[in-house]
């Protein structure tokens, strides 16, 4: 079954260290973001893609990077330069262009540090 | 650009009674509307859409939204809630021209007391 798969889903980290989320789709979509979620704050937007070797930050991008080599991977890296770094992290992806079908989600990943 | 506000960010309901969910939105374009719920400690899902035709569009749970173009309302109804009901959902809305992301709301909590 298609869908998409983020991994680990808890992950420590120690302070000054570089941790790599990893986002995988196999819906074929072109478009790929990924969210933080805090506690009252709803969604927002880290970064995202709309085709391999392209990508735009979002509203939060500070302390981030993320690259896109293939169309189903979006790996995210949360750097010691992101200074509040514990939080929910959501991975989705999407059509690109007039999308009537919305976003899927993965399941997240939760980092802690430590 | 678009906008969406939840107007309550928590709703506490007793079981087996209604509900309603309150999502208003902002746009000049036409739009698709979305609903997602996200249980704890995991992703979004699709709960409904509204692209075009009927204005009342259903779940497969027992869910309703009702599009109101001039009240830019999309609200989310239920008029029997289960405690496992208990979730966040979250309103979205995106263009229906061009590559557009994805505009969540900031969310309402529901929860469902016995």
């Amino acid at each position: 079954d298609g869908g998409i798969t983020q991994s680990p889903k808890y992950l420590f980290r120690k302070e000054g260290q570089n941790v790599t989320l990893s986002c995988e789709q196999n819906l074929n979509h072109d478009a790929m973001y990924w969210y933080r979620q805090d506690p009252g704050q709803g969604l927002r937007l880290i970064y995202y893609s709309q085709i391999v070797n392209d990508f735009q930050k979002g509203d939060i991008a500070e302390g981030y990077s993320v690259s896109r080599e293939k169309k189903e991977s979006f790996p995210l890296t949360v750097t010691s330069a992101q200074k509040n770094p514990t939080a929910f992290y959501l991975c989705a992806s999407s059509f690109s262009g007039t999308n009537p079908y919305g976003y899927t989600f993965g399941s997240g990943t939760r980092l802690t540090v430590v | 650009a678009q906008s969406v506000t939840q107007l309550d960010s928590q709703v506490p309901v007793f079981e087996e009674a209604p509900v309603e969910l309150r999502c208003n939105y902002s746009s000049s374009v036409s739009v698709y509307l979305f609903w997602y719920v996200q249980y704890p400690n995991q992703g979004l899902q699709l709960l409904l859409k509204y692209l075009s035709g009927s204005t009342l569009v259903e779940s497969i749970n027992g869910f309703e939204a009702e599009f109101n173009k001039s009240q830019t309302s999309f609200h989310l109804r239920k008029p029997s809630v289960h405690i496992s009901d208990t979730a966040e959902y979250f309103c979205a809305v995106s263009a229906e021209q061009g590559a557009q992301k994805l505009v969540f709301g900031q969310g309402t909590r529901l929860t469902i007391n016995p």
